[in-house]
């Protein structure tokens, strides 16, 4: 099983829509969760922490179960430039080491 | 502030040769990471450095070897290449271990193996 894992999509939606991406990791000790934007073959850039109470930035929301070890990134009035991959990534450990996701993609269509 | 800076950022090399990457990290960032990502991939953990020592090493082969130098920038080394090491190698630097904050990465170097 791997520690951090995605539906790879991908995701087709048009303008405006909202759109939902879960993940799920193994380790129940983990400590600290991220979701990470890469667009193509581009590297990877930090889009938001995800705290245990929910947090928002802006269009996003991440939220964080423990007891079901998930992670979810919801996209309201998804944007065309919204169109990228979404990594999702938790650190474990002593060391709190990333460990990514593969990736979910998401089209943003006209 | 500068960011993660990486060199080259593209390198084409024949199977059997060796690749020396390199990696600065942001200024005050004593952790380096080492990541591969092939075409359509995800990301690969391949090292890490702290304060000059390898800490910890992904499933690659020996021929994948580093080392972090005392002013905290990092080159990757990779002998005896084979066509599947062509991909997009990713350095990300972090404050220190055991970060809140994540990883910085840089833009890459793509390795083109032929």
């Amino acid at each position: 099983r791997k520690e951090v894992e995605q539906d790879p999509g991908p995701f087709n939606v048009p303008e405006g829509a909202t759109v939902a991406f879960n993940c799920t990791y193994s380790n129940s000790a983990s400590q600290s969760f991220f979701w990470y934007r890469q667009d193509c073959r581009k590297e990877p850039k930090l889009l938001m922490s995800v705290y245990s109470s929910g947090n928002e930035d802006g269009r996003f929301t991440a939220q964080l179960n423990r007891a079901s070890q998930y992670i979810s990134l919801l996209i309201r009035d998804s944007k065309l430039s919204d169109s990228a991959t979404y990594l999702c990534v938790v650190s474990s450990g002593s060391a709190r080491q990333l460990t990514f996701g593969s990736g979910t993609q998401l089209t943003v269509l006209p | 502030e500068a960011g993660v800076t990486q060199s080259p950022t593209h390198l084409i090399k024949t199977r059997g040769q060796q690749a020396t990457l390199r990696c600065s990290p942001i200024s005050g960032h004593t952790s380096v990471y080492w990541y591969q990502q092939a075409l359509g991939l995800g990301l690969q953990f391949l090292l890490w450095y702290d304060e000059g020592e390898e800490r910890n090493r992904g499933n690659f082969p020996p021929r994948f070897s580093g080392r972090q130098f005392p002013n905290y920038s990092s080159e990757l080394n990779v002998n005896a290449l084979e066509l599947e090491d062509s991909a997009l190698y990713l350095c990300a630097s972090s404050l220190s271990p055991g970060t809140r904050y994540g990883y910085t990465f840089g833009s890459g170097t793509r390795l083109t193996v032929v």
